[in-house]
Protein backbone atom coordinates (compact mmCIF):
# COMPACT_ATOMS: atom_id res chain seq x y z
CA UNK A 1 0.00 0.00 0.00
CA UNK A 2 1.78 3.61 -1.08
CA UNK A 3 1.38 5.53 2.27
CA UNK A 4 3.71 7.75 4.09
CA UNK A 5 4.81 6.29 7.52
CA UNK A 6 5.60 8.19 10.95
CA UNK A 7 6.73 7.20 14.24
CA UNK A 8 5.87 7.33 16.85
CA UNK A 9 2.53 8.35 16.41
CA UNK A 10 2.36 10.05 20.37
CA UNK A 11 5.42 10.77 22.40
CA UNK A 12 5.15 13.00 25.36
CA UNK A 13 9.09 14.37 26.77
CA UNK A 14 10.90 16.83 28.99
CA UNK A 15 12.39 19.75 27.73
CA UNK A 16 15.86 19.60 26.15
CA UNK A 17 15.44 16.01 25.88
CA UNK A 18 16.48 15.25 22.28
CA UNK A 19 14.16 13.42 19.89
CA UNK A 20 13.95 12.17 16.38
CA UNK A 21 10.65 11.92 14.37
CA UNK A 22 11.13 9.50 11.43
CA UNK A 23 8.98 9.65 8.00
CA UNK A 24 9.01 7.06 5.68
CA UNK A 25 7.53 6.90 1.62
CA UNK A 26 7.01 3.88 0.09
CA UNK A 27 6.18 6.06 -3.69
CA UNK A 28 9.25 7.08 -4.74
CA UNK A 29 8.36 10.93 -4.48
CA UNK A 30 11.03 13.03 -4.73
CA UNK A 31 9.64 16.17 -2.59
CA UNK A 32 8.53 15.87 0.79
CA UNK A 33 7.48 18.35 3.90
CA UNK A 34 6.97 18.52 7.45
CA UNK A 35 4.22 20.63 8.91
CA UNK A 36 2.99 21.13 12.56
CA UNK A 37 -1.47 21.93 12.76
CA UNK A 38 -2.44 23.89 15.69
CA UNK A 39 -5.89 24.85 16.74
CA UNK A 40 -6.81 28.39 15.19
CA UNK A 41 -3.48 27.80 12.94
CA UNK A 42 -4.40 25.62 10.50
CA UNK A 43 -1.08 23.64 9.12
CA UNK A 44 2.27 25.32 8.91
CA UNK A 45 5.28 24.48 6.87
CA UNK A 46 8.72 23.68 8.80
CA UNK A 47 10.93 22.59 6.45
CA UNK A 48 11.17 20.35 2.83
CA UNK A 49 13.49 18.98 0.71
CA UNK A 50 13.14 18.43 -2.85
CA UNK A 51 15.37 15.67 -3.31
CA UNK A 52 18.17 13.49 -1.70
CA UNK A 53 20.72 16.18 0.21
CA UNK A 54 18.44 18.99 -0.71
CA UNK A 55 16.26 20.61 2.29
CA UNK A 56 14.92 23.99 2.96
CA UNK A 57 13.15 26.28 5.24
CA UNK A 58 9.76 26.81 5.65
CA UNK A 59 7.94 28.78 7.81
CA UNK A 60 8.37 27.76 11.34
CA UNK A 61 11.78 26.50 11.13
CA UNK A 62 13.04 27.60 14.75
CA UNK A 63 14.34 24.18 16.84
CA UNK A 64 14.17 21.97 14.24
CA UNK A 65 16.59 19.84 12.00
CA UNK A 66 15.74 17.72 9.47
CA UNK A 67 18.02 15.40 7.13
CA UNK A 68 17.45 13.98 3.65
CA UNK A 69 19.97 10.74 3.62
CA UNK A 70 17.62 8.70 1.47
CA UNK A 71 14.71 9.18 -0.54
CA UNK A 72 12.67 7.62 1.24
CA UNK A 73 13.18 8.54 4.42
CA UNK A 74 13.03 12.38 6.29
CA UNK A 75 13.29 12.62 9.53
CA UNK A 76 12.35 15.62 11.72
CA UNK A 77 15.16 16.25 15.01
CA UNK A 78 13.89 18.45 17.71
CA UNK A 79 18.10 18.81 19.31
CA UNK A 80 16.27 20.95 22.43
CA UNK A 81 12.72 20.76 22.32
CA UNK A 82 10.78 23.02 24.49
CA UNK A 83 6.91 23.66 25.51
CA UNK A 84 6.28 25.84 22.69
CA UNK A 85 7.12 22.58 20.54
CA UNK A 86 3.94 20.60 21.41
CA UNK A 87 1.69 20.03 18.32
CA UNK A 88 0.71 17.54 16.10
CA UNK A 89 3.10 16.60 13.31
CA UNK A 90 2.89 15.68 9.81
CA UNK A 91 4.97 14.47 7.19
CA UNK A 92 4.04 14.37 3.42
CA UNK A 93 5.48 13.73 0.14
CA UNK A 94 4.39 14.00 -3.88
CA UNK A 95 5.62 13.20 -6.88
CA UNK A 96 7.12 15.69 -9.85
CA UNK A 97 8.18 17.44 -11.97
CA UNK A 98 5.43 20.40 -11.70
CA UNK A 99 3.22 21.37 -9.36
CA UNK A 100 0.15 19.88 -10.48
CA UNK A 101 0.47 16.76 -8.03
CA UNK A 102 -0.75 16.32 -4.68
CA UNK A 103 0.83 15.72 -1.34
CA UNK A 104 0.32 12.58 0.86
CA UNK A 105 0.31 13.16 4.26
CA UNK A 106 1.24 10.18 6.95
CA UNK A 107 -1.25 9.94 9.63
CA UNK A 108 0.46 12.04 12.29
CA UNK A 109 2.54 12.83 15.59
CA UNK A 110 1.14 14.06 18.58
CA UNK A 111 3.99 15.61 20.36
CA UNK A 112 3.93 16.55 23.98
CA UNK A 113 6.59 18.61 25.72
CA UNK A 114 6.24 19.18 29.34
CA UNK B 1 0.25 36.31 7.94
CA UNK B 2 -2.62 34.20 6.69
CA UNK B 3 -2.80 34.25 3.34
CA UNK B 4 -5.79 31.70 2.94
CA UNK B 5 -9.21 32.71 4.65
CA UNK B 6 -11.42 30.10 4.77
CA UNK B 7 -15.18 30.34 6.06
CA UNK B 8 -17.88 28.97 7.96
CA UNK B 9 -15.80 27.64 10.85
CA UNK B 10 -18.31 24.91 11.02
CA UNK B 11 -21.22 24.16 8.92
CA UNK B 12 -24.15 21.97 9.65
CA UNK B 13 -26.40 20.79 6.50
CA UNK B 14 -28.72 18.16 6.44
CA UNK B 15 -28.35 14.63 4.64
CA UNK B 16 -28.73 15.03 1.25
CA UNK B 17 -27.66 18.80 0.97
CA UNK B 18 -25.40 20.92 -0.69
CA UNK B 19 -22.17 21.96 1.39
CA UNK B 20 -20.58 24.72 0.70
CA UNK B 21 -16.87 26.10 1.86
CA UNK B 22 -15.22 29.39 0.52
CA UNK B 23 -11.65 30.88 0.57
CA UNK B 24 -10.20 33.96 -0.47
CA UNK B 25 -6.31 34.29 -1.43
CA UNK B 26 -4.02 36.95 -1.72
CA UNK B 27 -0.79 36.09 -2.82
CA UNK B 28 -1.32 35.88 -6.75
CA UNK B 29 2.40 33.83 -7.12
CA UNK B 30 0.18 30.36 -6.40
CA UNK B 31 0.55 27.07 -8.84
CA UNK B 32 -2.46 25.04 -7.88
CA UNK B 33 -5.75 24.85 -5.38
CA UNK B 34 -6.11 21.79 -3.10
CA UNK B 35 -8.82 20.93 -0.90
CA UNK B 36 -8.31 17.99 1.73
CA UNK B 37 -10.40 16.74 3.93
CA UNK B 38 -9.21 15.63 7.35
CA UNK B 39 -10.74 12.89 9.85
CA UNK B 40 -10.32 12.56 13.38
CA UNK B 41 -6.55 10.71 14.11
CA UNK B 42 -5.95 11.01 10.34
CA UNK B 43 -3.78 13.25 8.20
CA UNK B 44 -5.36 15.67 5.40
CA UNK B 45 -6.25 13.20 2.44
CA UNK B 46 -6.24 15.49 -1.03
CA UNK B 47 -10.05 15.80 -2.37
CA UNK B 48 -9.97 17.73 -5.55
CA UNK B 49 -7.76 20.08 -6.51
CA UNK B 50 -7.70 22.89 -9.52
CA UNK B 51 -5.35 24.65 -11.41
CA UNK B 52 -5.69 28.45 -11.74
CA UNK B 53 -6.30 28.68 -15.44
CA UNK B 54 -9.30 26.21 -15.06
CA UNK B 55 -12.67 27.82 -13.38
CA UNK B 56 -14.30 24.68 -12.04
CA UNK B 57 -13.23 21.36 -11.80
CA UNK B 58 -15.77 18.38 -11.04
CA UNK B 59 -15.28 14.62 -9.57
CA UNK B 60 -18.05 13.04 -8.61
CA UNK B 61 -19.76 14.64 -5.55
CA UNK B 62 -17.21 17.34 -5.31
CA UNK B 63 -17.00 20.60 -7.36
CA UNK B 64 -14.23 23.57 -7.17
CA UNK B 65 -15.38 26.93 -8.13
CA UNK B 66 -12.57 28.72 -9.13
CA UNK B 67 -12.35 32.63 -9.70
CA UNK B 68 -8.98 34.09 -10.14
CA UNK B 69 -9.80 37.91 -10.70
CA UNK B 70 -11.56 37.69 -7.17
CA UNK B 71 -9.20 35.52 -5.85
CA UNK B 72 -11.61 33.37 -4.49
CA UNK B 73 -12.03 29.73 -4.36
CA UNK B 74 -15.16 27.61 -3.41
CA UNK B 75 -15.61 23.64 -2.37
CA UNK B 76 -19.67 22.31 -3.27
CA UNK B 77 -20.38 18.80 -1.82
CA UNK B 78 -23.89 17.74 -3.59
CA UNK B 79 -25.76 14.95 -2.01
CA UNK B 80 -24.28 15.32 1.20
CA UNK B 81 -23.62 12.22 3.03
CA UNK B 82 -23.17 11.99 6.93
CA UNK B 83 -19.93 10.19 5.63
CA UNK B 84 -18.74 13.61 4.79
CA UNK B 85 -18.63 14.73 7.52
CA UNK B 86 -15.12 15.68 8.45
CA UNK B 87 -12.95 18.76 8.59
CA UNK B 88 -12.02 20.61 5.35
CA UNK B 89 -8.96 22.40 4.70
CA UNK B 90 -8.70 24.49 1.42
CA UNK B 91 -4.98 25.32 0.58
CA UNK B 92 -3.06 27.50 -1.79
CA UNK B 93 0.45 25.50 -3.02
CA UNK B 94 3.44 27.41 -4.15
CA UNK B 95 5.44 25.43 -6.43
CA UNK B 96 9.15 27.38 -6.18
CA UNK B 97 9.23 26.73 -1.79
CA UNK B 98 7.27 23.69 -2.15
CA UNK B 99 4.48 25.30 0.48
CA UNK B 100 0.95 24.52 0.78
CA UNK B 101 -0.43 27.10 2.62
CA UNK B 102 -3.63 26.14 4.27
CA UNK B 103 -6.76 28.15 5.41
CA UNK B 104 -8.26 27.45 9.41
CA UNK B 105 -10.42 24.34 8.54
CA UNK B 106 -13.93 24.15 8.23
CA UNK B 107 -15.90 21.26 10.58
CA UNK B 108 -18.30 19.92 8.15
CA UNK B 109 -21.77 18.00 10.13
CA UNK B 110 -24.13 16.14 7.81
CA UNK B 111 -26.87 15.25 9.96
CA UNK B 112 -29.72 12.63 9.21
Amino acid sequence: EAQVTQNPRYLITVTGKKLTVTCSQNMNHEYMSWYRQDPGLGLRQIYYSMNVEVTDKGDVPEGYKVSRKEKRNFPLILESPSPNQTSLYFCASRIGPGPYYGYTFGSGTRLTVV
Amino acid sequence: QQQVKQSPQSLIVQKGGISIINCAYENTAFDYFPWYQQFPGKGPALLIAIRPDVSEKKEGRFTISFNKSAKQFSLHIMDSQPGDSATYFCAAFNFGNEKLTFGTGTRLTIIP
